[in-house]
């Protein structure tokens, strides 16, 4: 089983829509949490991080934890055609010199104008 | 400032040759990275640094050998190119490894064997 899971998509949801984007992980020491998002021939760029348990919000966006089901969620509100994009969810245990960032595959995320 | 540079932007090689992947970062980080990203693979880690004249093996480091003489530079190596090795290749570079601190990525390389 892979450490991280995440459905490749592509998604397509029409503008204004909102858009829900998850992940799986496997180990349980994982506490801290990511979303990156990719734009085509761009590097990785961060956008939500959260430890734990929980809900965070930053304007349309919102990542959600749930550590006991192994969880991890990305919403996005009234969806924009910005917003296309690959989304990467990522995690780590507890940060230190060797420790590493374990990325999904990524969602490729298409929003119809 | 820049932020993480990468150069070249792009490459074709033929199997066999050898080439170096250049990664700058102006942001005084101490900690630097190379990825490789493939279709349905995602990121994963080649090799990575924790501090200049410091190199550590990551997931996926065969092939390819690494250097940082320099703080802000960080070279990737491939000794005789493989069409295995048809990637795009990020850098990415962070302050430290705490757990909340975040990895700047580089535009990428994209690199094709022949």
């Amino acid at each position: 089983q892979k450490e991280v899971e995440q459905d490749p998509g592509p998604l397509s949801v029409p503008e204004g829509a909102i858009v829900s984007l998850n992940c799986t992980y496997s180990n349980s020491a994982f506490q801290y949490f990511m979303w990156y998002r990719q734009y085509s021939r761009k590097g990785p760029e961060l956008l939500m991080y959260t430890y734990s348990s929980g809900n965070k919000e930053d304007g349309r966006f919102t990542a959600q934890v749930d550590k006991s089901s192994k969880y991890i969620s990305l919403f996005i509100r009234d969806s924009q055609p910005s917003d296309s994009a690959t989304y990467l969810c990522a995690t780590r245990s507890r940060g230190g010199r060797d420790d590493k960032i374990i990325f999904g595959k990524g969602t490729r995320l298409h929003i119809l104008p | 400032n820049a932020g993480v540079t990468q150069t070249p932007k792009f490459r074709v090689l033929k199997t066999g040759q050898s080439m170096t992947l250049l990664c700058a970062q102006d942001m005084n980080h101490e900690y630097m990275y190379w990825y490789r990203q493939d279709p349905g693979m995602g990121l994963r880690l080649i090799h990575y640094s924790v501090g200049e004249g410091t190199t550590a093996k990551g997931e996926v480091p065969d092939g390819y050998n690494v250097s940082r003489l320099k703080k802000q530079n960080f070279l990737l190596g491939l000794e005789s190119a493989a069409p295995s090795q048809t990637s795009v290749y990020f850098c990415a570079s962070s302050y430290s490894q705490s757990s909340t601190d975040t990895q700047y990525f580089g535009p990428g390389t994209r690199l094709t064997v022949l």
